[in-house]
């Protein structure tokens, strides 16, 4: 079975670094790129950015480049969306999935990350 | 980067037809992908390329593409596609992607 499955939710004070993750399994992981979305409580989706676990070429949205990194090892076949400093506005919850032919395919389950101090 | 808008909300009684819509200058260059999201659930890929449905996804959902403007049509609702739908394509560059607005079907 194809399938992505995302680290716990995370709760964190402004200012503090976070790392969460989506692991895939199920497909050769270095033949698609992996999409991170983030969708804001009671809002819409926000195509955040993607990454090519083969080489690894990342590519963000110009409304999250320089806030966000996004990574992958593709020694286990894991993606990675990581912030070096929380502000409260990325209070969020935060979908990777798998960019197929057509289009996102494949979705994990979601992490939520909430931001308070 | 380019923008894509939709109508925020749309109602369609049990069994009748609604088509939702998808405005944007990224879609005269490429397709749109339709995603259904439930309250609580990540989204679902029901739509992509010229027509074209995942596996499991119901022929009742359809797509069409006119100038700058994408549609997805549902035939016949049923209670269970009640949901929020976003389009997504790549935007203008080619490189990067974008999200709709989104749209929450209600059916009634």
């Amino acid at each position: 079975e194809v399938q992505l499955v995302q680290s716990g939710s995370e709760v964190k004070k402004p200012g503090e670094s976070l790392t969460i993750s989506c692991k895939a399994s199920g497909y050769s992981f270095i033949n698609y790129w992996i999409t991170w979305v983030r969708q804001v409580p009671g809002k819409g989706l926000e195509w955040v950015g993607k990454i090519d676990p083969s080489d690894p070429d990342m590519l963000y949205s110009p409304s999250f480049e320089g806030h966000v990194t996004i990574s992958a090892d593709k020694s286990i076949t894991t993606a990675y969306l990581q912030w070096s400093s929380l502000k409260a506005s990325d209070t969020a919850t935060y979908y990777c999935a798998r960019l197929g032919i057509g289009g996102m395919d494949v979705w994990g389950q979601g992490t939520t990350v909430t931001v308070s101090s | 980067s380019s923008e894509l808008t939709q109508d925020p909300a749309v109602s369609v009684a049990l069994g009748q037809t609604v088509t939702i819509t998808c405005q944007g200058d990224s879609l005269r260059s490429y397709y749109a992908t339709w995603y259904q999201q439930k309250p609580g659930q990540a989204p679902v890929l029901v739509l992509f390329g010229q027509d074209t449905r995942p596996s499991g996804i119901p022929d009742r959902f359809s797509g069409s593409t006119s100038g700058n403007t994408a549609s997805l049509t549902l035939s016949g609702a049923q209670a269970d596609d009640e949901a929020d739908y976003y389009c997504s394509s790549r935007d203008t560059s080619g490189v990067l992607y974008v999200f709709g607005t989104g749209t929450k079907v209600t059916v009634l």
